[in-house]
């Protein structure tokens, strides 16, 4: 079965400390992995995806992720944190299975303390 | 959020009403989705489009009635039956295959 594991609920960091977001899956084929943000009472923001090419992807706002094909991870990291990136953050990956279905994790609360 | 309208912001639905959340996107994407969010859940899928005149169930469809009879919109019709209807609802829109969503901005239903 296809799947996406974010096994921290919570992660707390240290504003100017670098960040690192967890974030497995469990596909079938090739993986197309993205990263969204959300703040309270808001739609996601995609951040950024991994489809093919580099391992290491950079995004929007600073962040990046680091596709890991052997410990099939892409965990999302940004090299110093701020306060505005308190969030939640999604990991997700298209199902493959004729059409274009995203699975998303239970989603990982960053917060950044001053 | 931008592309993507979603309205009401917050909804309030008495026990027995149907409702209806509105979707509506001028990004010319073919495929539309709508998705339940619950603390703690993650988000779900209910249902999806891939073209005008069609859709398909997602993983928790019961109790959830969609349209798709233009491109631009994709309402959602939460009715009596989904007994637990109190949510935030988020629709996306994709231009194709392999591609990430674009979100709508929300709406927050309540059951009073």
């Amino acid at each position: 079965a296809q799947s996406v594991a974010q096994p921290e609920d919570q992660v707390n960091v240290a504003e100017g400390n670098p960040l690192t977001v967890k974030c497995t899956y469990s596909v079938s084929g090739n993986p197309y992995l993205f990263w969204y943000v959300q703040y309270p009472n808001r739609g996601l923001r995609f951040l950024l995806k991994y489809i093919t090419g580099d391992n290491l992807v950079k995004g929007s706002y600073g962040f990046e992720a680091e596709f890991n094909k052997s410990q099939t991870s892409f965990h999302l990291k940004k090299p110093s944190a701020l306060v505005s990136d308190s969030a939640l953050y999604f990991c997700a990956v298209i199902f493959s299975g004729g059409y274009n279905k995203l699975i998303f994790g239970a989603g990982t609360r960053l917060a950044v303390h001053p | 959020d931008g592309g993507i309208t979603q309205s009401p912001k917050y909804l309030f639905r008495k026990e027995g009403q149907n409702v209806t959340l509105s979707c509506e996107q001028n990004l010319n994407h073919d495929a539309m989705y709508w998705y339940r969010q619950d603390p703690g859940q993650g988000l779900r899928l209910i249902y999806y489009s891939q073209i005008v005149n069609d859709f398909q169930k997602g993983d928790i469809a019961e109790g959830y009635s969609v349209s798709r009879e233009k491109k631009e919109s994709f309402p959602l019709t939460v009715t009596s039956a989904q007994k637990n209807p109190t949510a935030f609802y988020l629709c996306a829109t994709a231009p194709g295959t392999n591609y990430g969503y674009t979100f709508g901005s929300g709406t927050r239903l309540t059951v009073v």
